[in-house]
């Protein structure tokens, strides 16, 4: 089951914050963010096993609820470099294909 | 570390023949690649799940005779597309990752094939 992914696009000025969320009808096992640059691959950003786990650091980090159905991408005083699509992909079970979600198409613009 | 390669970045065929992608990880033995398709801003849909010496495992839907996955060693992986159509037209990004484990094991993917079948 696809999650559901929101906003679909932002757009930030340098310095601005933002919050993208994931979300699913079901816990979920784990949830793993992903950032793509127009043409390129995406590149691993970080993975969410527990509920009410926070990490990753001060400018980009990540939260997963008690009910471990929502994940939330916090990006705080955000960069040029920060412009790409972000996906959220998510296990039901553990050691199950990832289902990405339709991606969240960040702009920072100067 | 954790470099992955994709063979060609763009391709172009006539309908019916068939295409030949390559991954390679570069830096790091793979035992596990994924293949999958990405549509214009859409998200990753997954094709099938390949490990090193073993039959590729399909998601439903994608059909096998027509997306011929090899694994012959622990840095490459091929997909084929036998008898392009129009509507296999498409981005086909790999991923690769070092363990078996698709909860803890970081996939790092490869920067993708533009497919375009005429």
């Amino acid at each position: 089951q696809q999650p559901v992914q929101s906003p679909q696009a932002v757009i930030l000025r340098e310095g601005e914050d933002a919050v993208i969320n994931c979300s699913s009808s079901k816990a979920l096992y784990s949830v793993h963010w992903y950032r793509q640059k127009h043409g390129e691959a995406p590149v691993f950003l970080m993975i969410l096993l527990k509920g009410g786990e926070q990490k990753g650091h001060e400018k980009i980090s990540a939260s997963f609820n008690e009910k471990k159905q929502q994940s939330s991408l916090y990006l705080t005083a955000s960069q040029l470099s920060y412009s790409g699509t972000y996906f959220c992909g998510t296990e039901i079970k553990g050691n199950t294909p990832l289902v990405f979600g339709k991606g969240t198409r960040l702009s920072v613009i100067a | 570390g954790a470099v992955v390669s994709q063979h060609p970045s763009r391709v172009i065929c006539k309908s019916g023949t068939s295409v030949k992608i390559e991954c390679r990880s570069l830096d790091f033995q793979a035992t596990t690649m994924f293949w999958y398709r990405q549509f214009p801003k859409q998200s990753l849909m997954l094709m099938a799940t390949s490990n090193e010496g073993s039959k590729a495992t399909y998601e439903q839907g994608v059909e096998k005779d027509k997306f011929l996955i090899n694994h012959a060693s622990l840095t490459l992986s091929t997909l084929t597309v036998t008898s392009a159509h129009p509507e296999d037209s498409s981005f086909y990004i790999c991923s690769a990752q070092r363990g078996t484990s698709r909860t803890t094991d970081t996939q790092y993917f490869g920067p993708g094939t533009r497919l375009t079948v005429l």
